[in-house]
């Protein structure tokens, strides 16, 4: 099984729509994040949460909202979609390791598309 | 603030080798990953570099400079399933946040 899984892994919608992404997570990391990807604009931070009771905004966080509800589950919401909003998103998962730094782990990505 | 560029795009032959370059600004450094992302998957991790100097994994090997700020990805026989993006990313100083370059999409013929 997936250590990180997301859901749905396609979705269509309507501009003015509110939807959610969510992702799960089975490694017992204690961080979280969601990040956007557009054709050359590679991977860009949407929100991070630390641990469950800790959000921060990401570097493109206007428009979305998150929801942390357990150390296993980072939401993602889209209050009202807009077109410019169609794009590959990604969770991702760090926790402590014996290193200097914390390799983060990939969900397989939600394709999203709003009309 | 950090600033990551690698090139775009390149194209290299089944066998041959290949390198891929990323310079970095960053306000402190705090070391320096290489992911692997295949087209329309997850990226995979490849390496982290926290020390100057050449690291190899099997066909893979990374490289780091901290006085230059640059560091490069070497891919030695290449095959058709290396053709992918590969991704440079930088850690914030006192943070686990990851700053990414735009990805350099790799191409290997036959």
């Amino acid at each position: 099984d997936a250590d990180v899984t997301q859901t749905p892994r396609n979705r269509i919608t309507k501009t003015g729509k509110r939807i959610m992404l969510e992702c799960s997570q089975t490694k017992g990391h204690d961080r979280m994040y969601w990040y956007r990807q557009d054709p050359g604009l590679g991977l860009r931070l949407i929100y991070y949460s630390f641990d469950v009771k800790d959000i921060n905004k990401g570097e493109i966080s206007d428009g979305y909202s998150v929801s942390r509800q357990a150390q296993a589950k980072f939401s993602l919401s889209l209050e009202s979609a807009i077109p410019n909003q169609t794009a590959l998103y990604f969770c991702a998962t760090s926790g402590r390791t014996s290193g200097y730094q914390e390799t983060q782990y990939f969900g397989p990505g939600t394709r999203l598309l709003v009309l | 603030g950090q600033n990551i560029d690698q090139p775009t795009e390149m194209t290299a032959t089944e066998g041959a080798i290949v390198q891929i370059n990323c310079t970095y600004q960053t306000s402190g450094f705090n070391g320096l990953f290489w992911y692997q992302q295949h087209a329309g998957e997850a990226p995979t991790f490849l390496s982290y570099n926290v020390l100057d100097g050449l690291e190899e994994k099997g066909r893979f090997s990374s490289f780091l400079s901290r006085s230059k700020g640059y560091s490069y990805l070497l891919l030695k026989e290449l095959q058709m399933k290396d053709s992918a993006s590969y991704l440079c990313a930088v850690p914030g100083v006192n943070d686990y946040k990851l700053s990414f370059g735009a990805g350099t999409t790799v191409t290997v013929r036959a």
